[in-house]
């Protein structure tokens, strides 16, 4: 199967910084990639659609300001956690569908963020 | 509106013995229904997937499910557990009848125990 690649898969930093999460497709172009947050023992809830070349799509409640999204190629989203605050800390996960093949969704390996 | 409900928290069972794991949906459509794995610290595996075709849905490492409509019900089963299955079970349906917008289940935690 396609294969979606996130990075990084831990990160701790500091309250008050930035902390980008890499979702690359490897082998397929995908127009929308999907990126969830899962809290301790629950489930995960989508955060934003990415879309290729176009401003993100956010559920109620998250905040674009905070959770900045960029899709600047067909293998490449990138989430961007603004002023981290450890609130943020969660595990992050992506995911994207390719559009040429099956219709199965392919999710990264996540991002544990842990904010101190 | 779409929704999913895992009836159970933590499922526990011996190795060798069958495996239950429920699952209710709630949709306005015909829906696309999945079941997908996670390891600890780790992303999702699909399992298996309905998508209208054969009510009863086979999918990877023996496990199957059958979407039964009259009940609303996609419940996740296999013969017989192995020590390896012990992790984290969603049940998640998608809201276009494709793969945009899934909605997941609280998860199912499924011990094994020799």
């Amino acid at each position: 199967g396609a294969v979606v690649s996130q990075h990084p898969s831990r990160v701790i930093c500091k309250s008050g910084t930035s902390v980008k999460i890499e979702c690359r497709s490897l082998d397929f172009q995908a127009t929308t990639m999907f990126w969830y947050r899962q809290f301790p023992k629950q489930s995960l809830m989508l955060m934003a659609t990415s879309n290729e070349g176009s401003k993100a799509t956010y559920e109620q409640g998250v905040e674009k300001d905070k959770f900045l999204i960029n899709h600047a190629s067909l293998t490449l989203s990138t989430l961007t956690v603004t002023s981290a605050h450890p609130e943020d800390s969660s595990f992050y996960i992506c995911s994207a569908r390719d559009p040429g093949g099956s219709t199965e969704a392919f999710f990264g390996q996540g991002t544990r963020l842990t904010v101190v | 509106a779409q929704s999913v409900t895992q009836l159970d928290s933590h499922v526990s069972v011996s190795e060798g013995t069958p495996v239950l794991l429920r699952c209710n949906y709630s949709s306005s459509y015909s829906p696309s229904l999945f079941w997908y794995v996670q390891h600890p610290n780790k992303g999702l595996q699909l399992l298996l997937k309905y998508t209208s075709a054969a009510t009863l849905v086979k999918g990877i490492n023996g496990f199957e499910a059958e979407f039964k409509k009259s009940e609303t019900s996609f419940h996740l089963t296999k013969p017989s557990a192995h020590m390896s299955d012990a992790a984290e079970y969603f049940c998640v349906v998608s809201l276009s009848g494709g793969y945009n917008k899934l909605i997941f289940g609280a998860g199912t935690r499924l011990a094994v125990h020799p």
